[in-house]
């Protein structure tokens, strides 16, 4: 199976910050990452698809980027309703893969 | 808008079956691969499977494939899951998705394996 390890685990964040969540593959995925919110007692979200591509209403200050195995997902200006938890997901390969999770909370 | 509404979760004993099953609207059922996905109470995700539209195909996790079936009833627009020989580990919020890799998620269903 491939490997996602998402870092990091809990990330404390001011309104405003520009931050950034990771997932390294243990093996190549191409562009076949896709990252997910969740917010509290809600179901999760899609975000970007293709590594790089915003899925259809989510906010500009979303971004998804590569460097080689690690896939990266940047909000830039964080506001109140970004807390939640983010999910990568490697769809390459079966059995497809999650990272761990990032909660991404208010400082 | 898209909708995905799960059901028949709830508290069952190890060893027993269960199927859970998604009602959907809001898009053409027929057309889209349909998935389920799972979290654990600790807030793990974990793929399940796969079926084609026509449910001629279907994929699984290596894990779970020798107990799990998925299977769905286009003219009712209605995803199942039959899950068998359940264990503790199973305990989990079963989510139904639209499409082959997640585009919408219901609401989840929880499901609850103890003695």
């Amino acid at each position: 199976d491939i490997q996602m390890t998402q870092s990091p685990s809990s990330l404390p964040a001011s309104l405003g910050d520009r931050v950034t969540i990771t997932c390294r593959t243990s093996q190549d995925i191409g562009n076949y990452l896709r990252w997910f919110q969740q917010k509290p007692g809600k179901s999760p979200r899609l975000m970007i698809y293709g590594a790089t591509n915003l899925a259809k209403g989510v906010p500009s200050r979303f971004s998804g980027s590569r460097s080689g195995s690690d896939y990266s997902l940047t909000i830039n200006s964080l506001e109140s309703e970004d807390m939640a938890i983010y999910y990568c997901l490697q769809y390459n390969e079966y059995p497809f893969t999650f990272g761990s999770g990032t909660k991404l909370e208010i400082k | 808008e898209v909708q995905l509404v799960e059901s028949g979760g709830g508290l069952v004993q190890p060893g027993t079956s269960l199927k859970v099953s998604c009602v959907a609207s809001g898009f053409t059922f027929s057309d889209y691969w349909m998935s389920w996905v799972r979290q654990t109470p600790g807030k793990t995700m974990e793929w399940i499977g796969k079926i084609k539209y026509d449910g001629s195909q279907t994929n699984y996790a290596p894990s779970l494939k020798n107990r799990f079936k998925i299977s769905r009833d286009n003219a009712k627009s209605t995803l199942h899951l039959l899950m068998t020989n359940v264990k503790s580990e199973d305990t989990a919020t079963y989510y139904c998705t639209m499409g082959a890799y997640f585009d919408n998620w219901g609401q989840g269903v929880m499901v609850t394996v103890s003695s």
